[in-house]
């Protein structure tokens, strides 16, 4: 079946640190991933994503390679900002048609100044 | 672009009693999904309606949960009779199909809790 992985949080930064938010999945076929973020009071927006092996993703500074060997796909920035704070889900869409989403259980992110 | 519409976005209810939650999705986006998001744990699909039919309903409490697209836009989801356990945010996403590269788009989320 399908399935993502996801660090436990909460994860506390202190400003301009590096971050790293673990994420594996299981899936079958050749699923696409995706990071999604949701700040508080917002709905769930789409951060980056990719769509085979090998593919790195990256927006507002964050970056995830697609890993088919390790099937991972770690979410990283290397200085986080205050408005980085969120809570970050990783997801995959299985392969084929369809599009049903497989998300982890978040990660809630906090950077103090 | 004006992006996915939900209402209300708080509801407090009692036990057994009926909820009902309203959607619209991005102009011109076929396929609509309704997720529950239960504090804690990351968004679960209830729902996929591509156009007015039902694609994927196989995680839908059937005998309490119901979802409708009549006119393949807008779509409400109902709950009758509620229970505890249903308290949760539920989500509405739109994409313009259904491949495994079209993005959703999600709205802000409807935030319910049973009494």
């Amino acid at each position: 079946g399908n399935s993502v992985t996801q660090m436990e949080g909460p994860v506390t930064l202190s400003e301009e640190a590096f971050l790293t938010i673990n994420c594996t999945y299981t899936a079958t076929g050749y699923p696409s991933l995706f990071w999604y973020v949701q700040y508080p009071g917002e709905g769930l927006q789409l951060l980056l994503k990719a769509t085979k092996a090998d593919d790195k993703g990256s927006n507002k500074g964050f970056e995830a390679t697609y890993r088919k060997e390790t099937t991972s796909f770690h979410l990283e920035k290397g200085s986080v900002q205050v408005s980085d704070s969120a809570v970050y889900f990783c997801a995959l869409i299985s392969g084929g048609t369809g599009n049903q989403f497989y998300f982890g259980t978040g990660t809630s992110l906090t950077v103090i100044p | 672009e004006a992006g996915v519409a939900q209402s209300p976005r708080y509801k407090i209810i009692e036990k057994r009693q009926s909820v009902a939650f309203w959607c619209n999705p991005i102009s011109g986006h076929a396929t609509l999904y309704w997720y529950q998001q239960i504090l804690g744990q990351g968004p679960k699909l209830l729902i996929q309606f591509q156009n007015n039919g039902v694609v994927d309903d196989s995680q839908l409490p059937k005998d309490r949960f119901s979802a409708e697209r009549l006119k393949g836009v807008d779509s409400t989801l109902k709950i009758q009779p509620a229970k505890l356990e249903d308290s949760a945010v539920y989500l509405c996403a739109s994409s313009k199909g259904t491949r495994n590269y079209n993005e959703q788009f999600f709205g802000p989320g409807t935030r319910l809790t049973v009494l």
